[in-house]
């Protein structure tokens, strides 16, 4: 069982270019969730999907956009990149059936931007 | 918007007892979760707490006081593995995380 997948593992990107991230599960979580981490601001949501076929905006939205088309894939695109997006984006999902509804994150994509 | 305070860092020694403690203020509440995250690793879980109380789990354990928008992280017996950053995240009422920016612990020999 792999969990969560994430693809690339680091990309350096140019302004103004298209770029999707890839996250796959294969924890039958219903809940997936798209954050980027900067340094001294902690782990900052992104957008989010409680399940296939509906998703969400989270605290910092713009530039980016989500599909969640199964159960299992969730990529987090950005349409025209900015050096401000330069992070490390990490994917989670979550069984939010259960009580706890502990999220589990995948291995991180590293996105420089320039 | 929510609000979410821990220590940027702290330094203890191997077989010590370190205290990380978080406070926060957020729109509802729906359970408190520390995570564990070593340099260029993804997020870890560590514990969840919902009530007020103690939860232990091995050396580590986690209280929570709803009423003070408090808890703390208590890892003892400390090891060089322990070495690592832990991030407090409260579920607020729409059932969302937010994160603290984060405690880097550093482990001395």
């Amino acid at each position: 069982i792999a969990g969560i997948t994430q693809a690339p593992t680091s990309q350096i990107l140019a302004a103004g270019r298209r770029m999707t991230l890839r996250c796959t599960q294969d924890m039958r979580h219903n809940a997936m969730y798209w954050y980027r981490q900067d340094l001294g601001l902690g782990l900052r949501l992104i957008h989010y999907s409680n399940t296939a076929g509906t998703t969400g905006k989270g605290e910092v939205p713009d530039g980016y956009s989500v599909s969640r088309a199964n159960t299992d894939d969730f990529p987090l695109t950005l349409a025209s990149a900015v050096p401000s997006q330069t992070s490390v984006y990490f994917c989670a999902s979550s069984d939010s059936s259960g009580r706890a509804d502990t999220q589990y994150f995948g291995p991180g994509t590293r996105l420089t931007v320039l | 918007g929510q609000n979410i305070d821990q220590p940027t860092e702290m330094t203890a020694t191997e077989g010590a007892i370190v205290q990380i403690n978080c406070t926060y203020q957020t729109s509802g509440f729906n359970g408190l979760f520390w995570y564990q995250q070593h340099a260029g690793e993804a997020p870890t879980f560590l514990s969840y707490n919902v009530l007020d109380g103690l939860e232990e789990k091995g050396r580590f354990s986690s209280f929570l006081s709803r009423s003070k928008g408090y808890s703390y992280l208590l890892l003892k017996e400390l090891q060089m593995k322990d070495s690592a950053s832990y991030l407090c995240a409260v579920r607020d009422g729409d059932y969302k995380l937010s994160f603290g920016a984060g405690t880097t612990v550093t482990v001395r020999a």
